[in-house]
Parts: structure tokens; C-alpha cells; sequence
């Protein structure tokens, strides 16, 4: 079991760019969360998906900020016209049912806006 | 506001000693509590969790202590060794969305 996988581990963006997070779940989990941490607001819910369908996107700021899931072996993170504001480390966890509360997280991509 | 706030951003306790962390929550319907720990450039590991039908939770040297009418819950460490050193993360769930803490950063001196 290698666990959640998260690509790529480093990203580093000229402001404006376009950044591209991918998250792989682990194999049979049917939720999927995003979560965004940085120093000063610390871990930050950002959306969940269940059995690849979006449940709450209620974290995500409304501009810039998509995800999704074409299928049960990844989703994506999408932040387009990058700011400075959006360096931060993305994590993504996955768990075995969406109401089975242990979820298990991914390494976290840093990304840096410069 | 917050609704999971950890007031002590750090604690540092001596080699062999007990260390107590500490989390204070808002929201009455949350039913799971759970310590994560993070190691500096790594992701949460979930520690140890706690539904809220039990007070008490133990695992080798860690158990977790609720309190629902204090709306509390805390971390106690046993026999803490450098290698606890790192930040320590509460979190609730209500329902499938882990609310977290700030983070309290844990230091074991020997």
C-alpha cells in the first residue's frame, strides 16, 4: 500500500501562471479531501469528494480554485492565474468511506507563487 | 471563529516526564476527536481518535481524555522521548469535514 500519492511534491509558479495539483487516493478509499495549510491560517478544508462527485466545496476560494475527479484514481487541484497568496502546501487525503472519520494524508505539495 | 483552537502554541517538557496537550472545541455535534501528529515537511499522521460515546482512549503511551461537558479534549503522553519532538494537531469531525487546531509544537528536552 503506498498510500496517498501527491504530485508533484515541489512546485514553484510565476505569479499568474496556472498550477496543476494531482492527488492519488489510496486504492478502494471512496472519499477524497483537499486541504490547504500555511503558518498563519493553518490547515485549511478546501473540498471532498465521494465516490468521485463532488460533496462540499464550501473551502475553495470561488475564483482561481477548481477541482476534480474524473475517476476513482485521482483528482486534481487547479488554481489558475496563481497569486502570492496562494503559496501554501496542499494536502490531499483520502478515506475508506465518507463517514469513516480516519483519513489518511499524502505528503502535500508546497507550492510557491513568486 | 475558530471552532478547534489549541491555546498553547508550543510546550516543552523534559525526557522521561508526561506531556499534556490540550483542545478546546465549540461545536457541540462534533462526535470524533483525534490527535494528529507533523513532523516539520511531512503530512498529519493520525495518532490516536476518540468517538464521543467514550471519555477515555488508550494506546501504549497515549491516551486521549474527553471532557464533552468542557467541550475539551487532551493528548497526554507518557515516558515522552526526543523523538515526540514535533507539532501535535487536534481535530472534530461532525460529519466527515475535520475541523483542526493551530498546532501545538512539542519539544522533548534530554
Amino acid at each position: 500500500n503506498a498510500g496517498v500519492i501527491q504530485t508533484p511534491r515541489h512546485k514553484v509558479t510565476g505569479k499568474g501562471q496556472e498550477a496543476t495539483l494531482w492527488c492519488e487516493p489510496i486504492s478502494g478509499h471512496s472519499a477524497v479531501f483537499w486541504y490547504r495549510q500555511t503558518i498563519v491560517q493553518g490547515l485549511e478544508f478546501l473540498t471532498y469528494f465521494r465516490n468521485q462527485a463532488p460533496i462540499d466545496d464550501s473551502g475553495m476560494p470561488k475564483e482561481r480554485f477548481s477541482a476534480q475527479m474524473p475517476n476513482q484514481s485521482h483528482s486534481t487541484l487547479k488554481i489558475q492565474s496563481t497569486q502570492p497568496q496562494d503559496s501554501a502546501v496542499y494536502l490531499c487525503a483520502s478515506s475508506l468511506q465518507f463517514n469513516q472519520d480516519t483519513q489518511y494524508f499524502g505528503p502535500g505539495t508546497r507550492l510557491l507563487v513568486l | 471563529g475558530q471552532q478547534v483552537k489549541q491555546s498553547s502554541p508550543s510546550l516543552t517538557v523534559q525526557e522521561g516526564g508526561i506531556s499534556i496537550l490540550n483542545c478546546d472545541y465549540e461545536n457541540d455535534m462534533f462526535d470524533y476527536f483525534a490527535w494528529y501528529k507533523k513532523y516539520p515537511d511531512n503530512s498529519p499522521t493520525l495518532l490516536i481518535s476518540v468517538r464521543s460515546n467514550v471519555d477515555k482512549r488508550e494506546d501504549g503511551r497515549l491516551t486521549v481524555f474527553l471532557n464533552k461537558s468542557g467541550k475539551h479534549f487532551s493528548l497526554h503522553i507518557t515516558a515522552s522521548q526526543p523523538e515526540d519532538t514535533a507539532v501535535y494537531l487536534c481535530a472534530a469531525d461532525s460529519n466527515y469535514q475535520l475541523i483542526w487546531g493551530s498546532g501545538t509544537k512539542l519539544i522533548i528536552k534530554p
